[in-house]
Formats: structure tokens, C-alpha cells, sequence
């Protein structure tokens, strides 16, 4: 079965460094991959998926994620860190069930400090 | 275009009593899954529908169950609530009706409290 897993439930980065947030996946070659961001009492909002067609995929906010195969990762980067970019984080893949249904990491939580 | 919404945002129940939660997808959207969050569990998938029938269910007891309408609009019922029924519950909704995955798009979630 699918699964991810996220390394690190809580990173800490001073703003304008570099953030970078790990996932690996399991099994096989997954056909997408997706990054979400939850804000403090908020739901969970795409940042990036991943469909095969770019190993490198830009999302929103200025993140990116690249996917590599041979490290069977999805780590999702940002060269400079914001303030507003404080939240938690979860990689998730579809089921191997099949439909909407999404397997979610644990996620992590990003702290940024001035 | 609106987003997903959910209704009511908080509740407030006691054990032994039944809840039911709302949710609209975005317009044009026809699949509609749910999803409950908590710390120790984190994000788990409870159930899909599209054209009113599930298609897929997670790994939940029986006293949870949904429905989806004709015009998209689900529901998600539990009943007999215990305390660890605490949580929050997370509506999403995609346009595909195929077996590939579309982009899920979530709601402000609805967060229950059983005391």
C-alpha cells in the first residue's frame, strides 16, 4: 500500500533561509504526489502536485518540489523564508485503492523566526 | 468562484449523541470526500461520494456514515459520539468521476468537541 513519510515533525528556519521540508514515498512510482499547507484553524490548501509530466513542479507562495525517483523523495523547498510562512505542512499520494482518497504524512510544522 | 464550504465550523456535543455535518463542494464538483484530523491519528479518510453513491470507504467504524444529494451537497453523520470523536473534520471536493486522481480542494473544516 501507498504511504508517505515526513522526516522531522518540527523544523525551525530564520527568515530568509532556506526551508526545506522532507517527504519520501513507498512502493511504487506513485502517478502524483501532493503538497498541502494548513494555517492555524484553517483547512488544507494545495501548494503543489506532482503529475509525471516535470520532475521539478512550482506551486504557489514560491515553493517547489522536486521528484526523484532513484531517493524515491518529493522534498518540498523554498530558497527564503517568510514570517507568513509559519504553518503545518502534509505530503500526501492517492490510494492505490484508487478515486479521492489521499494518504497523508504526519506533516511539519514550520516555524520561522525574525 | 466560492471554495468548499462547511457548516457549522465548531460543535459541541456529549457523549452519546448523534452529529451530522455539512458540506458544499465548489460549483461544479461532483466528488466529495471526508476526512477527520486529529493529533494522534492525524489526517485519516473516511469516505467519497460522486453522483450521490460512495465510492470508497476508509477504515471507520459503522456509526460513521454520509450521504451526497443530487446537487453535490454531502453530509456526514456520527452517531453515538465518544470522546474520541474529537476532531477536525475536513470536507474536500475534486471534479473527476474517473479512477485517476484529481486535485482534492478543502473546506475550513468543521471542528467537534465531545465532551
Amino acid at each position: 500500500a501507498q504511504s508517505v513519510t515526513q522526516l522531522g515533525s518540527h523544523v525551525s528556519v530564520s527568515e530568509g533561509a532556506l526551508v526545506l521540508l522532507r517527504c519520501n514515498y513507498s512502493s511504487s512510482v506513485p502517478p502524483y504526489l501532493f503538497w498541502y499547507v494548513q494555517y492555524p484553524n484553517q483547512g488544507l490548501q494545495l501548494l503543489l502536485k506532482y503529475t509525471s509530466a516535470a520532475t521539478l513542479v512550482k506551486g504557489i507562495n514560491g515553493f517547489e518540489a522536486e521528484f526523484k525517483k532513484s531517493e524515491t523523495s518529493f522534498h518540498l523547498t523554498k530558497p527564503s523564508a517568510h514570517m507568513s510562512d509559519a504553518a503545518e505542512y502534509f505530503c500526501a499520494v492517492p490510494s492505490s485503492g484508487g478515486y479521492n482518497k489521499l494518504i497523508f504524512g504526519a506533516g511539519t510544522r514550520l516555524a520561522v523566526h525574525p | 468562484k466560492a471554495g468548499v464550504t462547511q457548516t457549522p465550523r465548531y460543535l459541541i456535543k456529549t457523549r452519546g449523541q448523534q452529529v451530522t455535518l455539512s458540506c458544499s463542494p465548489i460549483s461544479g464538483h461532483r466528488s466529495v470526500s471526508w476526512y477527520q484530523q486529529t493529533p494522534g491519528q492525524g489526517l485519516q479518510f473516511l469516505f467519497e461520494y460522486f453522483s450521490e453513491t460512495q465510492r470508497n470507504k476508509g477504515n471507520f467504524p459503522g456509526r460513521f456514515s454520509g450521504r451526497q444529494f443530487s446537487n453535490s451537497r454531502s453530509e456526514m453523520n456520527v452517531s453515538t459520539l465518544e470522546l474520541g470523536d474529537s476532531a477536525l473534520y475536513l470536507c474536500a471536493s475534486s471534479r473527476t468521476s474517473g479512477s485517476s486522481t484529481d486535485t482534492q480542494y478543502f473546506g475550513p473544516g468543521t471542528r467537534l468537541t465531545v465532551l
